[in-house]
């Protein structure tokens, strides 16, 4: 049982390439997310799926784009990289529904766009 | 809007008690839950409060009082190994807070 993996753990990107941040969870999960997580602050929500088939934008959305491929993955492209989104990225997933409150975090991918 | 207000920073010694507390505004509310983080790890999930009241598990207590929008983890018997970041969030998990480093010190 991994819980939730994500990939890649590392990539550095100059502005104007694209990428695609896979993440993948085998707890059955009905609802993944991605967050981003700048220095020293908290994290901000970009996009979640409360279920496979559905997507919805969180707080931060503008730039990424998002694709619920089936129920066990979740993955974050970016179009055209700015340096502005150089950050930690987390994908997490959780029940829905009651029990929804616990999620379960992926080791995170470290992102520099230069 | 929405928004969870929590202390920056706080330091406390070994084997004391500590509290760390966030204020939330929610156009809705679905509970308050706490997160640990150390440092170039991943959040974990420690404790979710749905009702006013505390909430215990091991070491850790959160409290909520809904009334205030108010709500607190509280760590007892500190070691070395809980210095890292403790955030809340919405039991919704859309919304999280900006975090408190703790630092325990011997």
């Amino acid at each position: 049982n991994a819980g939730v993996t994500q990939t890649p753990k590392f990539q550095v990107l100059k502005t104007g390439q694209s990428m695609t941040l896979q993440c993948a969870q085998d707890m059955n999960h009905n609802s993944m997310y991605w967050y981003r997580q700048d220095p020293g602050m908290g994290l901000r929500l970009i996009y979640y799926s409360a279920s496979e088939g559905t997507t919805d934008k969180g707080e931060v959305p503008n730039g990424y784009n998002v694709s619920r491929l089936n129920k066990r993955e979740f993955s974050l492209r970016l179009e055209s990289a700015a340096p502005s989104q150089t950050s930690v990225y987390f994908c997490a997933s959780s029940e829905a529904g009651a029990g929804r409150e616990t999620q379960y975090f992926g080791p995170g991918t470290r992102l520099l766009v230069l | 809007g929405q928004s969870l207000e929590q202390p920056s920073e706080v330091t406390a010694v070994e084997g004391a008690i500590v509290q760390i507390n966030c204020t939330y505004q929610t156009s809705g509310f679905y509970g308050l839950s706490w997160y640990q983080q150390h440092d170039g790890g991943a959040p974990t999930f420690l404790s979710y409060n749905a009702l006013d009241g505390l909430e215990e598990t091991g070491r850790f207590s959160s409290f909520l009082s809904r009334s205030d929008s108010y709500g607190y983890l509280l760590l007892q018997e500190l070691q070395m190994k809980d210095s890292a970041s403790y955030f809340c969030a919405s039991g919704d998990n859309l919304f999280f807070g900006t975090g408190t480093r703790l630092t325990v010190i011997p």
